[in-house]
């Protein structure tokens, strides 16, 4: 089975730095790997997936993660960090069982200070 | 607009009652979900149905029953809530493998 671990429940850093969210994931098949952001209150929205196309891909609001196979790492980075960004990121992995089943992380809850 | 709409978006409820929560998509997506978000922000997907049939069925207590009366609308019913039933319920649409859209999610009470 396929799963997925968020390395740090609670990340903070100050408006400006660069942002980095870790993820590990564990699969037997080559992966579909995804980032989605929780703002309060609010539903999940996509910023950005791996395919099995370029390994960096860039998404949404200036995010991008790194695929590497070696390290089964998807790591979610944002050169400067906007007092917009501070919501819940989840790191995702899909299982294909004729839907596409996604496998969620516990969640990164990020927070940007002043 | 809204492309993925739930409702209600809070829900209060006793033990031992019966309730639904109802979700529509105007994308014209073949594929919906039910997933579930417990207190520690925790995700898991419930149920999957595909032009109303049946295709991802985890493991839900059988209080839990999901209809599908079209493709754009996907119900979710809870027979005799419990106390651990409480948690958010997001509903999303796909096609096919393309991304999820979530709604906004229904924040179950169970008291």
């Amino acid at each position: 089975a396929q799963s997925v671990t968020q390395l740090g429940s609670h990340v903070s850093v100050s408006e400006g730095a660069l942002v980095l969210l870790r993820c590990n994931y564990s699969s037997s098949v080559p992966p579909y790997l995804f980032w989605y952001v929780q703002y309060p209150n609010q539903g999940l929205q996509l910023l950005l997936k791996y395919t099995s196309a370029a390994t960096l891909v860039k998404g949404i609001n200036g995010f991008e993660a790194e695929f590497k196979k070696s390290e089964t790492s998807f790591h979610l980075t944002k050169p400067s960090a906007h007092m917009s960004d501070a919501a819940e990121y989840f790191c995702a992995v899909s299982e294909w069982k004729g839907a596409q089943k996604l496998v969620f992380g516990q969640g990164t809850r990020l927070t940007i200070n002043p | 607009d809204t492309a993925v709409s739930q409702t209600p978006k809070y829900l209060v409820t006793q033990m031992g009652n019966d309730k639904s929560i109802k979700c529509e998509q105007n994308l014209g997506h073949d594929t919906m979900y039910w997933y579930k978000q417990d207190s520690k922000k925790f995700l898991k997907i419930m149920f999957s149905y595909n032009n109303k049939e049946l295709i991802i069925n985890e493991t839900v207590p059988n209080r839990f029953s999901p209809k599908s009366p079209d493709k754009a609308h996907l119900n979710l019913h809870i027979n005799s809530l419990e106390l651990g039933d409480s948690a958010v319920y997001f509903c999303a649409s796909s096609q096919v493998t393309e991304k999820l859209f979530f709604g906004s999610g229904t924040q179950l009470s169970v008291l």
